[in-house]
């Protein structure tokens, strides 16, 4: 089992372009999550998705941030009109169901940098 | 508020000393707890959660509901155990974990 796959790793970006990030999850998972870590904080909760459904975006900003999690494919988290403050490292995690939501296994993450 | 401090950023100690990890959590209710540990060029993965009252590579973890704390300890120090250690509580929704700042843990012979 490859685990949590996320890319790209690295991804560069000019202020207002686009920001695409892919998570594949744990095999026989259905359940994923967003986290973004900016330098010196901890791990922000933004998002929770199961198949085709959002389940909690609490934590995603307002504007700018969309996350899916299609029938086929990777979860996708995407950021429009990228600013610097953007620029963090983006986990993505995977759960067997709601109730393992504890017990997450996390991606590498993808390191966002804007320029 | 859910809130979790982890005041460390750092913590040294030698190879053989005892450790312990501070974790201090805000909750209404009864919480749900975890660390999570991170090795060197390796990913975020749980250690310990405390409804299993277990011991994993030695450290263990005891809810303390007056203090508000989970701390995590270990008797002896080994060089291995040097990584980030992060503090965690499951929401009141349970669809998320609310995760502290993180400490380092940073031990030598």
């Amino acid at each position: 089992n490859a685990g949590v796959m996320q890319n790209p790793r690295h991804l560069v970006r000019r202020r207002g372009q686009e920001a695409r990030l892919r998570c594949s999850p744990m095999k026989g998972h259905s359940h994923v999550y967003w986290y973004r870590q900016l330098p010196e904080e901890g791990l922000k909760f933004m998002v929770y998705l199961q198949k085709e459904n959002i389940i909690d975006e609490s934590g995603m900003p307002k504007e700018r941030f969309s996350a899916e999690f299609p029938k086929e494919g990777p979860s996708i988290l995407r950021i429009q009109q990228v600013v610097r403050g953007d620029s963090a490292a983006y986990f993505c995690a995977s759960s067997l169901g709601q109730k393992n939501t504890g017990e997450l296994f996390f991606g590498e993450g993808s390191r966002l940098t804007v320029l | 508020a859910q809130r979790v401090t982890q005041p460390e950023k750092l913590l040294s100690v030698f190879k053989g000393a005892p450790v312990e990890l501070k974790c201090n959590y805000s909750y209404s209710g009864s919480p749900e707890l975890f660390w999570y540990v991170q090795y060197s060029r390796q990913r975020l993965q749980l250690l310990l959660r405390h409804i299993s009252r277990e011991s994993i590579k030695g450290f263990t973890a005891d809810l303390n509901k007056g203090e508000t704390s989970f701390h995590l300890k270990k008797p002896f120090a080994q060089e291995e155990d040097s990584a980030m250690y992060y503090c965690a509580l499951s929401n009141q929704a349970g669809t998320a974990l609310i995760f502290g700042k993180g400490t380092t843990l940073s031990v030598s012979s």
